[in-house]
């Protein structure tokens, strides 16, 4: 089956910083890897995706990027502000036309913004 | 996105007895998924739900252990069955919402088993 690796489990920035998650996968028919921030007590909450056809994806502060060859996709989140402070999980799932296997998650990032 | 509940929000249970979860969309959806999330961990896959065929479990989850109904297309219940307190988690329904591929979750059961 599926295994994700996501590193580092903390990451600490300065206010306006930029924080990157890295994550590498496993089996090559996923094609499907978004990603999650869940706060304390929260649900997790889908922020991003991409999809194996593209190579990066933005959407304001936010953007994804994935090496199909190379198996690993990565968060970029630029000028960071406190509420971004949370776990953020990757996950990969191979889904096609009759549905999805379900999500493989890594094993989180506990994101600190310092003021 | 969808507009996903679950209840109960949260239960403790004896070791032994058996807990039901529901898990209810407002709009109707094909696929549904089952995760537990342990305390200050990642989520791990327990089910796939799809209306009108039997649910597909994990590598070590089983059906006597975590019988899944899925009677129509808003709707799914995962029993959690002879509770130990291993089974201590947060157990979060999700659903397969928009876009292919879109997973979005419910807010979550939180389960203590004393």
């Amino acid at each position: 089956g599926e295994n994700v690796e996501q590193h580092p489990s903390t990451l600490s920035v300065q206010e306006g910083d930029s924080a990157v998650i890295k994550c590498t996968y496993s089996d090559s028919a996923s094609n499907y890897f978004p990603w999650y921030k869940q706060e304390l007590g929260k649900r997790p909450q889908l922020i991003i995706d991409i999809r194996s056809n593209v190579g990066e994806k933005k959407d304001q502060r936010i953007a994804v990027t994935l090496n199909k060859t190379a198996k690993h996709f990565s968060l970029h989140i630029t000028e960071t502000q406190p509420e971004d402070s949370a776990v953020y999980f990757c996950a990969a799932e191979m889904y096609s036309g009759g549905g999805a296997d379900g999500l493989t998650f890594g094993k989180g990032t506990h994101l600190i913004i310092q003021p | 996105s969808a507009v996903i509940s679950q209840k109960p929000s949260r239960d403790i249970c004896q070791r032994g007895t058996s807990l039901t979860i529901q898990c209810q969309v407002d709009s109707q959806v094909t696929m549904m998924f089952w995760y537990r999330q342990q305390p200050g961990q990642s989520l791990t896959l327990i089910a796939t739900a799809n209306q009108g065929s039997e649910a597909t479990y994990e590598s070590g989850f089983v059906i006597d252990k975590f019988p899944i109904s899925r009677p129509n297309l808003t709707f799914s219940t995962l029993t959690v069955s002879n509770m130990s307190p291993e089974d201590s988690s947060i157990y979060l329904c999700s659903v397969e919402h928009g876009r292919a591929g879109e997973q979005y979750f419910g807010p979550g059961t939180r389960l203590t088993v004393t």
